[in-house]
């Protein structure tokens, strides 16, 4: 599996503070997503990025933010948490294979808390 | 991408084969089939992919119909390690650039001693 870590990998925060999670990955891929995941849901996209400082939005990005000013870093921030982030937070990224084939490697988890 | 659907839950004996449908009927010609599968607590891992053919790794087995409307994973001998949910995603072309995956609900596989 490439090498993504997620930092922190849980936290609990109060409502309408910041909070910033940390994707690294060093496999030099250029695709990152961020995703979350409750129960119920399934893993819904939040935001991704195409390379370094190119991002789009995904399916639920109201609230959330996002920066990459180097391959290797993804940082997903909330601007003033709410109770509905309460999640878990997946990292992914990927790139395409000798085969010409686009797979993509998740990271493992960040429990996000929002009391 | 084409929506899919997968019953909510299985289970499967220890050393025996587990076979997962997934319905894509409405899939496009330029659209893989995409497996993924989610062990507790753990981020997704990649199973296996096809486009027509029916495929094989050293995980699973992948087999499409004709019409491509279904298809099934085979995990041919299934142990306990393999409780998980699995996820079939329908993705369009891998020359297009590495699309975000679209999950769905999945399929609770449980396997039972």
């Amino acid at each position: 599996d490439a090498g993504i870590t997620q930092s922190p990998r849980h936290k609990v925060t109060e409502t309408g503070t910041p909070v910033t999670l940390r994707c690294h990955q060093t496999e030099n891929h250029r695709y990152m997503y961020w995703y979350r995941q409750d129960p119920g849901h399934g893993l819904r996209l939040i935001h991704y990025s195409y390379g370094v400082k190119d991002t789009d939005k995904g399916e639920v990005s109201d609230g959330y933010s996002v920066s990459r000013s180097k391959t290797e870093d993804f940082l997903l921030t909330l601007e003033s948490a709410t109770s509905s982030q309460t999640s878990v937070y997946f990292c992914a990224t990927g790139d395409r294979d000798r085969y010409l084939f686009y797979e993509q490697y998740f990271g493992p988890g960040t429990r996000l808390t929002v009391t | 991408d084409a929506k899919t659907t997968q019953p909510p839950s299985m289970d499967c004996a220890e050393g025996r084969a587990a076979n997962l449908p997934c319905n894509h009927s409405t899939i496009s010609g330029n659209e893989y089939v995409y497996w993924y599968r989610q062990i507790h607590s753990q981020g997704p891992q990649y199973i296996i992919h096809g486009l027509k053919n029916n495929e094989t790794n050293e995980m699973a087995s992948l087999i499409i119909t004709e019409d491509r409307k279904s298809s099934t994973l085979i995990l041919p001998h299934a142990t306990l390690r393999d409780t998980a949910v699995y996820y079939c995603i329908v993705r369009v072309a891998p020359d297009s650039g590495n699309t975000p995956l679209v999950f769905g609900k999945g399929t609770r596989l449980s396997v039972i001693a």
